[in-house]
Parts: C-alpha cells; sequence; structure tokens
C-alpha cells in the first residue's frame, strides 16, 4: 500500500497567516493526490484533486501543488472558517490511502 | 434530503455482524463508485471499501479483507457495508462518500453525514 506522511501533524497559526502542509508519498504518484478539509462533527469536504485542480466553489487562498513524492497544500491568507483538520489522499492504487492528517489551530 | 444518508450503526458485541446502508439522491447513483471511510474515536480518516458503479469490482483495506462485503443496489440507489466477525478496534464513525468523476479510483466529492458503529462487550 502506498504509504502518505504528512507534516506537520499540527500547527498553530493566526488569521492572515500563511500555512503549508506537507504530504510525503512512499512510491512516485501523479495527478492522483486529493485534499480534504475536515471540521467535527461535519462531513469532510473535497478541497483540491488531481495533485492541483481547485473543487468547485472552494476559495482560491486554498492550491495544490508537487510531483513524484511531495506534495503541499497552501493556503494563503488563514481565515477563520480554515482551522480544521486537514488530510491528503492517494487515488492512485488500492488500497486507496489518506495521510494521518494535520490540525490547523487558531494561535 | 441530502445526496448521502447513511444508517445502521449501533453498539454491537464483538464477533457479531451489521449491516451498513447508504441511501443516494440528487446524482445518478449508478454512474459513481462509492465508498466507505471510516474515523476511528480520536484517529484520523481510514479508507474501508469501494465498489464499481456495476458493482462487479469491489475493494477492501486489508485489515477488513474477509470480514467485510460490500454490495449495491442501483434500482434502489443503495450501497450496503456487510460487517462480520467485528473487533473493537472497528469502532468508528463510517462514512459513504460518492467519487468525483466516472469510473473508480477517484477522490470524494459528496459525503454522508456518518453512522457510528460501536463494537464493544
Amino acid at each position: 500500500a502506498i504509504q502518505l506522511t504528512q507534516s506537520p501533524s499540527s500547527l498553530s497559526a493566526s488569521v492572515g497567516d500563511r500555512v503549508t502542509i506537507t504530504c510525503r508519498a512512499s512510491q512516485g504518484i501523479r495527478n492522483v493526490l486529493a485534499w480534504y478539509q475536515h471540521k467535527p462533527g461535519k462531513a469532510p469536504k473535497l478541497l483540491i484533486y488531481d495533485d492541483s485542480n481547485l473543487e468547485s466553489g472552494v476559495p482560491s487562498r486554498f492550491s495544490g501543488s508537487g510531483s513524484g513524492t511531495d506534495f503541499t497544500l497552501t493556503i494563503t491568507s488563514l481565515q477563520p472558517e480554515d482551522f480544521a483538520t486537514y488530510y491528503c489522499q492517494q487515488c492512485s492504487t488500492y488500497p486507496l490511502t489518506f495521510g494521518g492528517g494535520t490540525k490547523v489551530e487558531i494561535k | 434530503e441530502v445526496p448521502l444518508l447513511e444508517s445502521g450503526g449501533t453498539l454491537i458485541q464483538p464477533g457479531e455482524s451489521l449491516r451498513l446502508s447508504c441511501a443516494a439522491s440528487k446524482f445518478t447513483f449508478s454512474s459513481y463508485a462509492i465508498n466507505w471511510v471510516r474515523q476511528a474515536p480520536g484517529k484520523g480518516l481510514e479508507w474501508v471499501s469501494g465498489i464499481s458503479t456495476r458493482g462487479d469490482k469491489t475493494y477492501f483495506t486489508d485489515s477488513v479483507k474477509g470480514r467485510f462485503t460490500i454490495s449495491r443496489d442501483n434500482s434502489k440507489n443503495m450501497v450496503y457495508l456487510q460487517m462480520d466477525s467485528l473487533r473493537a478496534e472497528d469502532t468508528a464513525l463510517y462514512y459513504c462518500a460518492k467519487e468525483l468523476r466516472t469510473g473508480a479510483g477517484d477522490p470524494f466529492d459528496i459525503w454522508g453525514q456518518g453512522t457510528m458503529v460501536t463494537v464493544s462487550s
């Protein structure tokens, strides 16, 4: 199975900050990485698919980049509603796998 | 009416069986693969199982292979997860999720609100 390692596992940031979350895959993948936002008591929300495509309705402050084994989710100006846990997911090979998550907390 | 609605979660004893259901609406159900994802208390998301549009291909994470089966009824817009020989480590909130595009192995753009399964004596 392809393992996804996210870093950091948690971070504290302020409104307006630029936030970067990394996802490293155990083997090379291409155009198959997705990012989700998950808030307590809510369903996960798809943000980015195919490494860098913004899902419809997602604010443009979210972006995805990377290739091969190293991928990044960037939030350019953190908003109050962005405090949540973020997960990467690979859709290349079964079993599909998620990263361990990155919790973004208020500083 | 929500696009995906899970049901069937409950408190159940180790070794017993349980069937979860996922009812779909508001999209062309038969055109999309459907998956189950779970989140154990205090843990992250874990993909559990997926089923192709026609139900002829099914996929499972290693920890549930041989114990869980997935099926769908396109005439009823339903997906089922049959869970046998349940273990304490299967305790989790179970979500069903629709794939973004037709075909299997795609990210999930629509999720249900989840149904809780607690395995405990």
